[in-house]
């Protein structure tokens, strides 16, 4: 069974353009989850979906949003890009929404703000 | 707020050899699941092991067992037999129902051969 997708794996942006990063989970999983990591921050929680349904958000700014279509795969999106917003962007998926499901985490798409 | 400590930004560990990775949690929840994640250099994160915290028994999974102090709102990471694939970054991490995971900032473990 494949395991969790993203793509592009590497993306190199200017302060002010918008990005999209996109998520294929493990088939059969209905859940996504999304996550910034940096050096300074570590892990933060982004947002999770669940059946096209975003279930739980982290304290991010508008500027970053996401959604997930019938197929389970998801997308990621930031506006107006800023400095700070350079990281690693994991996304994870579950089989199912709940407290005891485990993540399966993607390799990430490594974003560099110029 | 919930939060996750992890008080060990590196540690080293002789190969062959048992280390344990602590991690403190702050919640006023009785019903969460406990989890320890493992990112090596190559970047994948996998879950190590998780923890009900209804559950009084210690998880284990081969050489991964954990010490689970629900009282003290603990739960180490024990690796026994240390081997040069466990160099990686843990992170423990803590969910409760219906909300966000929520990460420790992580360990960063070397094994000494």
């Amino acid at each position: 069974k494949a395991g969790v997708t993203q793509t592009p794996r590497y993306l190199i942006k200017t302060r002010g353009q918008q990005v999209t990063l996109s998520c294929s989970p493990i088939s059969g999983h209905r859940s996504v989850s999304w996550y910034q990591q940096t050096p300074g921050q570590g892990l933060q929680f982004l947002f999770e979906y669940f059946s096209e349904t975003q279930r739980n958000k982290g304290n991010f700014p508008g500027r970053f949003s996401g959604r997930q279509f019938s197929n389970s795969r998801s997308e990621m999106n930031v506006s107006t890009l800023e400095l700070g917003d350079s990281a690693l962007y994991l996304c994870a998926s579950s089989p199912n929404y709940g407290l005891n499901q485990p993540q399966h985490f993607g390799d990430g798409t490594r974003l560099s703000i110029l | 707020a919930q939060t996750v400590t992890q008080s060990q930004p590196e540690m080293s560990v002789q190969e062959a050899e048992t280390v344990t990775l602590s991690c403190t949690y702050d919640t006023s929840e009785s019903d969460y699941y406990l989890f320890w994640y493992k990112q090596p250099p190559s970047r994948q994160m996998i879950l190590v092991i998780r923890q009900e915290a209804y559950k009084q028994q210690n998880a284990t999974e081969n050489r991964f067992s954990v010490n689970f102090q629900k009282a003290a709102k603990s739960f180490s990471l024990k690796i026994s037999d240390s081997q040069l694939g466990d160099a990686a970054m843990y992170f423990c991490a803590y969910r409760r129902r219906d909300d966000k995971i929520i990460f420790g900032k992580g360990t960063r473990l070397h094994i000494l051969p």
